[in-house]
């Protein structure tokens, strides 16, 4: 299967602070990237759809603001946290899919969030 | 939009039976059903996956039905293993749209 990484996979900063994850397609061409969150216990939560080249869609309730992503490239999409507050503490996870996939989405290994 | 329900939250199974998970979704035009599995920490899965134009798939001890008509899909484990033991995952999607709306999750613990 395809191969997508994340980087980093840990990250603990302060509250008031941004925090930029990458998310990287590396053997496939991406042409849509997906950023999910998941609270402890609970499922998957798509925040955002991005397209390479394009604005990225913003779920309802995800302020687009507060979660800027940037899909410059068909390997490379950025989820940046900015003004991170203990509650934005969570599990992120990017997918990636593209025309050779059939639309099959895979995932990163997550980057877990610690805002104190 | 697309709303998936998943039963049930727990599941507790003695190792060698099988676990049965069961998702309903609103949505008639998704044509997508994955199965993800999920391990404390980790990415999730893709474990099996079935599109509307088919009834059942199996892959070894797992196998998904689907019945379109009441719009709902199942996930069979047979002959469980203290392994397959996580959190699985069912979701939907319309191909056109490619976003995957997902259960609740089901909580397998295989008791050995």
């Amino acid at each position: 299967g395809a191969v997508v990484s994340q980087h980093p996979s840990w990250v603990i900063c302060k509250s008031g602070t941004s925090v930029k994850i990458e998310c990287r397609s590396l053997d496939f061409q991406a042409t849509t990237m997906f950023w999910y969150r998941q609270f402890p216990k609970q499922s998957l939560m798509l925040m955002a759809t991005s397209n390479e080249g394009s604005k990225a869609t913003y779920e309802q309730g995800v302020e687009k603001d507060k979660f800027l992503i940037n899909h410059a490239s068909l390997t490379l999409s950025t989820l940046t946290v900015t003004s991170a507050h203990p509650e934005d503490s969570s599990f992120y996870i990017c997918s990636a899919s593209g025309l050779a996939s059939y639309n099959e989405q895979f995932f990163g290994p997550g980057t877990r969030l610690t805002v104190l | 939009g697309e709303n998936v329900e998943q039963h049930p939250s727990t599941l507790s199974v003695q190792e060698g039976d099988s676990a049965v998970i069961k998702c309903t979704y609103s949505d008639s035009a998704s044509n997508y059903f994955p199965w993800y599995k999920q391990e404390l920490g980790k990415r999730p899965q893709l474990i099996i996956d079935i599109r509307s134009n088919v009834g059942e798939k199996k892959d070894q001890r797992i196998a998904v039905t689907l019945n379109k008509t009441a719009k709902h899909f199942s996930l069979h484990i047979t002959e469980t293993q203290p392994e397959d033991s996580a959190v699985y995952f069912c979701a939907a999607t319309n191909f056109g749209n490619e976003k995957l709306t997902f259960g609740t999750g089901t909580r397998l613990t295989i008791i050995p």
